[in-house]
């Protein structure tokens, strides 16, 4: 079973709208968590650390439900420049922390 | 704001070639990282380096490849003999000690 697993999308939103983003991991023991953001053909940024039940950050928020074991990620008030693939990523399991990426979630803000 | 950089931020070289890929990872950080992302594909961990030396790597960290820290600053990961399956993108990542990840840009390594 994938350590993660994310729709792949693509989400299609206009300008303004909100959206949300759920992923499932597998690992129960899996205790934080990174958003990431990818554009194409550039590098991981990171968007988010959730190491509790949740995490706000002006239009990004963030939430851990450990009991089902999913975390979501909504963002309000799109922009243009939130286009973006949006990657869930499991804190490594071990002090060296290896990052495993799934194929993230797309996401195209359109006028 | 502190950030990973790499050089170069595209190489081309050809199948058999020995390719050093460079990065100067944030100046106080402990871990470090190399993943790689063939086009169209997920990123993938290939390696990481604490203390001076390989903590974890996966199975496509195969003797062709290696990790040096010649000094203070530069991380850099070599590529022995390189196949055409090694074109990708392959990025370097730093840490302090918490779980934060930082990339840098990428390399574009393209191999003929």
């Amino acid at each position: 079973r994938k350590e993660v697993e994310q729709d792949p999308g693509p989400f299609n939103v206009p300008e303004g709208a909100t959206v949300a983003f759920n992923c499932t991991y597998s690992n129960s023991a899996s205790q934080s968590f990174f958003w990431y953001r990818q554009d194409c053909r550039k590098e991981p940024k990171l968007l988010m650390s959730v190491y509790s039940s949740g995490n706000e950050d002006g239009r990004f928020t963030a939430q851990l439900n450990r009991a089902s074991q999913y975390i979501s990620l909504l963002i309000r008030d799109s922009k243009l420049s939130d286009s973006a693939t949006y990657l869930c990523v499991p804190a490594g399991g071990t002090s060296y922390g290896k990052l495993t990426f799934g194929q993230g979630t797309i996401l195209t803000v359109h006028p | 704001e502190p950030e990973v950089t790499q050089t170069p931020s595209h190489q081309v070289t050809q199948m058999g070639q020995e390719v050093i890929l460079r990065c100067v990872p944030i100046s106080n950080h402990l871990y470090f990282y190399w993943y790689r992302q063939i086009l169209g594909q997920k990123v993938e961990f290939l390696v990481s380096f604490y203390n001076n030396e390989i903590s974890e790597k996966s199975e496509i960290f195969d003797d062709q490849f290696s990790v040096e820290r010649p000094d203070g600053s530069n991380f850099t990961l070599k590529i022995r003999s390189t196949k055409l399956e090694d074109s990708a993108m392959y990025f370097c990542a730093s840490k302090l000690v918490s779980y934060e990840q930082y990339f840098g840009p990428g390399t574009r390594l393209t191999v003929t």
